[in-house]
């Protein structure tokens, strides 16, 4: 079945830790995104990229990174300088760009 | 400022209430707007897109519809099953194709 597998499900971090989510598409799609979201408010873009080995800032970049050396994988890093990390975490693809994106199961990530 | 706003935060209603939950938006010009439905601890599902007003769509017992200044989700005879978070978003014209999101409705049937 065609979609986007993110892992893992669940994340629990200590303060000052790097932590990666992993995203990987077989939807054959250019574009992939991450977007954070917590309670209360509309989904929030973190990165986004358009195509291979290129990458965009979102609205709120700082203190994540993320890297597109293959098109099917599109990993998120929460580095120690998201000061705010605990949240759910969703990455999408899209595969047109008037296309609806289609989202995968998404990785709640907790600071502890 | 593009915004999306919607209405109301919860509802709550009893199996076979209809009802309609709102998405208003403020945008230079709309390139289409999104209908997805997110289930607790899920990502979104995508049901409808819109892209003009008058435009109107239906899957089952949902129906999506849009004016130059807001899009109505009409749920008809609800059961527990359509229970969700329903979210809203907006692709302006002059955003690079990047979506503006509402922070969504979450819809309860009761049985």
């Amino acid at each position: 079945d065609g979609g986007i597998t993110q892992s893992p499900k669940y994340l629990f971090r200590k303060e000052g830790q790097n932590v990666t989510l992993s995203c990987e598409q077989n939807l054959n799609h250019d574009a992939m995104y991450w977007y954070r979201q917590d309670p209360g408010q509309g989904l929030r873009l973190i990165y986004y990229s358009q195509i291979v080995n290129d990458f965009q800032k979102g609205d709120i970049a700082e203190g994540y990174s993320v890297s597109r050396e293959k098109k099917e994988s599109f990993p998120l890093t929460v580095t120690s300088a998201q000061k705010n990390p605990t949240a759910f975490y969703l990455c999408a693809s899209r595969g047109r760009p008037t296309g609806e994106l289609f989202f995968g199961e998404g990785s709640r990530l907790t600071v502890l | 400022e593009d915004q999306v706003t919607q209405s109301p935060e919860a509802l709550r209603l009893q199996e076979g209430e209809s009802s309609s939950l709102n998405c208003s938006y403020t945008v230079s010009g709309l390139r289409g707007l999104f209908w997805y439905r997110q289930d607790p601890g899920k990502g979104p599902e995508f049901l409808f897109t819109l892209y003009s007003a008058g435009e109107e769509k239906e899957k089952e017992r949902l129906k999506a519809t849009l004016t130059k200044k807001e899009s109505f989700l009409h749920i008809t005879a609800p059961k527990p099953e359509d229970s969700a978070t329903y979210l809203c978003a907006v692709q302006a014209v002059e955003s690079n194709y990047q979506l503006i999101w509402g922070a969504g409705t979450k819809l309860i049937i009761k049985p």
